[in-house]
């Protein structure tokens, strides 16, 4: 059973730069799943980041691709999101998930239990 | 970008009601679409991918159909876990995009 654990700082000043990683336990990042961000902000809809696959391809929302990078660290199995520029409006709850090609259709396989993060000064 | 347009935003209903959800893609999607369930404070859980199959472990009473630009998910009778918030998720084309979704309360 795959385990996601996010964590990182809960508060980031604005124009600042909001980092976080999700531990992946359980299974391997090497393993043919996208693994991706999602974010929720408080009480509002679901809104996918992007995602990365362990060669280092990525696919990023064009909405935020000027400010988003994700990367992954294969030795540690791990991937991490980083934010620049935030704003207020970047608040919210931050969720990694690994999203599964499968023959017959793909889906958001696992997700970490999210973490919320906050912008202010 | 892709718009999902769900319905509705919010709806009441009993135990042992039938409740159903609808999403419009546009453009459209094939059957690339997903359905997920939110509980508060909860990370969302998947419950039917590629429209209509059934997500190991989901309980039968859920069910999703459509394809191209309209999609709908059906839960025949209502039970006291399935009051949540549920989300389509499309994944045709990047970015994906989730419906606005759709809180189910207690009547």
């Amino acid at each position: 059973q795959v385990q996601l654990q996010e964590s990182g700082p809960g508060l980031v000043k604005p124009s600042g730069t909001l980092s976080l990683t999700c531990a992946v336990s359980g299974g391997s990042i090497s393993s043919s799943k996208w693994w991706s961000w999602v974010r929720q902000p408080p009480g509002k809809g679901l809104e996918w980041i992007g995602e990365i696959y362990h060669s280092g391809s990525t696919n990023y929302n064009p909405s935020l691709k000027s400010r988003v990078t994700i990367s992954v660290d294969k030795p540690r199995n791990q991937f991490a999101l980083k934010l620049s520029s935030v704003t207020a409006a970047d608040t919210a709850v931050y969720y990694c998930a690994s999203y599964f090609y499968g023959d017959y259709g793909d889906f958001f396989d696992y997700w970490g239990q999210g973490t919320l993060v906050t912008v202010s000064s | 970008d892709i718009q999902m347009t769900q319905s509705p935003s919010s709806l009441s209903a009993s135990v042992g009601d039938k409740v159903t959800i609808t999403c419009r893609a546009s453009p459209g999607i094939r059957k690339d679409l997903g359905w997920y369930q939110q509980k508060p404070g909860k990370a969302p859980k998947c419950l039917i991918y590629a429209a209509s199959s059934l997500q190991s472990g989901v309980p039968s009473r859920f069910s999703g159909s459509g394809s191209g630009t309209e999609f709908t998910l059906t839960i025949s009778s209502l039970q006291p876990d399935d009051f949540a918030t549920y989300y389509c998720l499309q994944h045709n084309s990047y970015p994906r995009t989730f419906g606005q979704g759709t809180k189910v309360e207690i009547k």
